[in-house]
């Protein structure tokens, strides 16, 4: 069974502020695929990044950030200097190898309240 | 490049109903997938249509069902609403084939069963 955990259900910030949102999944799979999805309040799914389980480097894209652990089974995301714009619900998934049709396991999402 | 549309966007129904939403893919995609999004929970995996038959499915009742079409668009259909069903219902598109595929999800069909 997969399973993806994102402990914190709400954070808040101030503007200009760097935040971590944590990810926490369980697997018992060797390949797998691993997601973050950023869902403003109009509900659609927006895709951030994909990353696989044989590639762990840490990868920038302008402030988001994204830090693969294999070792601790985590895939935490961080946004540099924040901003209103980024105050959304976030989730993060995960897609096993078995799973043809990419069926994805996703966690039950972190609140970002970005404040100015 | 068309992404992947939904319709209706928000509708109400009454328990014992039966309600359908409908999803077109994105552009090249022929895979489509059904998830359900009750209120402050993650997405829920219903089912995945490929080459129009089912091919995977989540621990969802009988009483969801869907089709996919020859032009890969999709149905989900739910009968015998309760309350509970009350939720956001996300279509997912996608290429079927190796797990890693990035998946493209649509606005989301918003059902109120009262």
């Amino acid at each position: 069974a997969q399973k993806v955990t994102q402990a914190q259900t709400e954070i808040s910030v101030v503007e200009k502020e760097d935040v971590t949102l944590d990810c926490v999944y369980e697997t018992r799979d060797t390949t797998y695929y691993l997601f973050w999805y950023k869902q403003p309040p109009s509900g659609e799914l927006v895709f951030l990044i994909r990353r696989n389980s044989f590639d762990e480097q840490n990868e920038i894209s302008g402030r988001y950030s994204w830090n693969f652990q294999k070792s601790t089974s985590s895939f935490n995301f961080t946004i540099t200097a924040s901003q209103v714009v980024d105050s959304a619900v976030y989730f993060c998934a995960l897609s096993g190898v078995n799973n043809a049709g990419n069926m994805l396991t996703f966690g039950g999402g972190t609140r970002l309240m970005v404040k100015p | 490049d068309a992404g992947v549309t939904q319709s209706p966007t928000h509708l109400i129904k009454t328990r014992g109903q039966q309600v359908t939403l409908r999803c077109s893919p994105k552009s090249g995609h022929d895979t489509v997938s059904w998830y359900q999004q009750a209120l402050g929970q993650g997405p829920q995996f219903i089912f995945q249509y490929y080459e129009e038959e089912e091919r995977q499915r989540g621990n969802f009742p009988d009483r969801f069902s869907g089709h996919q079409f020859p032009n890969y668009s999709s149905e989900l259909n739910v009968n015998a609403l309760l309350l509970g069903d009350s939720a956001l219902y996300l279509c997912a598109s996608s290429l079927w084939g190796p797990p890693g595929n990035t998946i493209y999800f649509g606005e989301g069909s918003w059902l109120t069963v009262v």
